[in-house]
């Protein structure tokens, strides 16, 4: 079975631009969930989706938006990047019921 | 406002020397507490879910124990492979939907 699926692994971006990043969920898995994980803060949470609804939405600016698909493939986007935005983005795909998460390799994000 | 804490940031084991890391959390709507193993340049994994205080799961040299307060990873004779961070993360839920917080985790460093 293959496994939660992000791209791409690695980019860099100057200050002002926006990034798109992509997650391919676990098959079956309806639910996708996103996560910032940087050496200060630790993983923090984003927003999570379910059925191509935003169920919840953590504590970012409005510069961090995201979606999600009728197959339950999701983006996440960043707009007017800033240097504190270098981070490694995480996706993890669940079983909505019973909250075990699943995790991709993460896209690593550096912010020049 | 909802808390994870785990303890110690940083463990330093000889092989074989077991010990506890600690996860202590304050939260309104627990709907479980899991505990995730990451290595480095990887995504978090998956290792238990806790879902009722006295509730006990093991796998391999590990244990994991949950009271109404806080939740033990007990590690049994470990071995160089074990070294890794340990994640405790809490799952909460409400009528806004459900969202995962996660502790700032214990690397943990087994030398043979």
């Amino acid at each position: 079975k293959a496994g939660v699926t992000q791209t791409p692994r690695y980019l860099i971006k100057t200050r002002g631009q926006q990034v798109t990043l992509s997650c391919s969920p676990i098959s079956g898995h309806r639910s996708v969930s996103w996560y910032q994980q940087t050496p200060g803060q630790g993983l923090q949470f984003l927003f999570e989706y379910f059925s191509e609804t935003q169920r919840n939405k953590g504590n970012f600016p409005g510069r961090f938006s995201g979606r999600q698909f009728s197959n339950s493939r999701s983006e996440m986007n960043v707009s007017t990047l800033e240097l504190g935005d270098s981070a490694l983005y995480l996706c993890a795909s669940s079983l909505r019921n019973t909250g075990e998460l699943f995790f991709g390799e993460g896209s690593r994000l550096t912010v020049l | 406002e909802d808390q994870v804490t785990q303890s110690p940031e940083a463990l330093r084991l000889q092989e074989g020397e077991s010990s506890s890391l600690n996860c202590s959390y304050t939260v309104s709507g627990l709907r479980g507490l899991f505990w995730y193993r990451q290595d480095p340049g990887k995504g978090p994994e998956f290792l238990f879910t806790l879902y009722s205080a006295g509730e006990e799961k093991e796998k391999e040299r590990l244990k994991a124990t949950l009271t109404k307060k806080e939740s033990f990873l007990h590690i049994t004779a470990p071995k160089p492979e074990d070294s890794a961070t340990y994640l405790c993360a809490v799952r909460l839920g409400g009528t806004g939907g459900f969202k995962t917080i996660f502790g700032a985790g214990t690397r943990l460093f087994v030398k043979a």
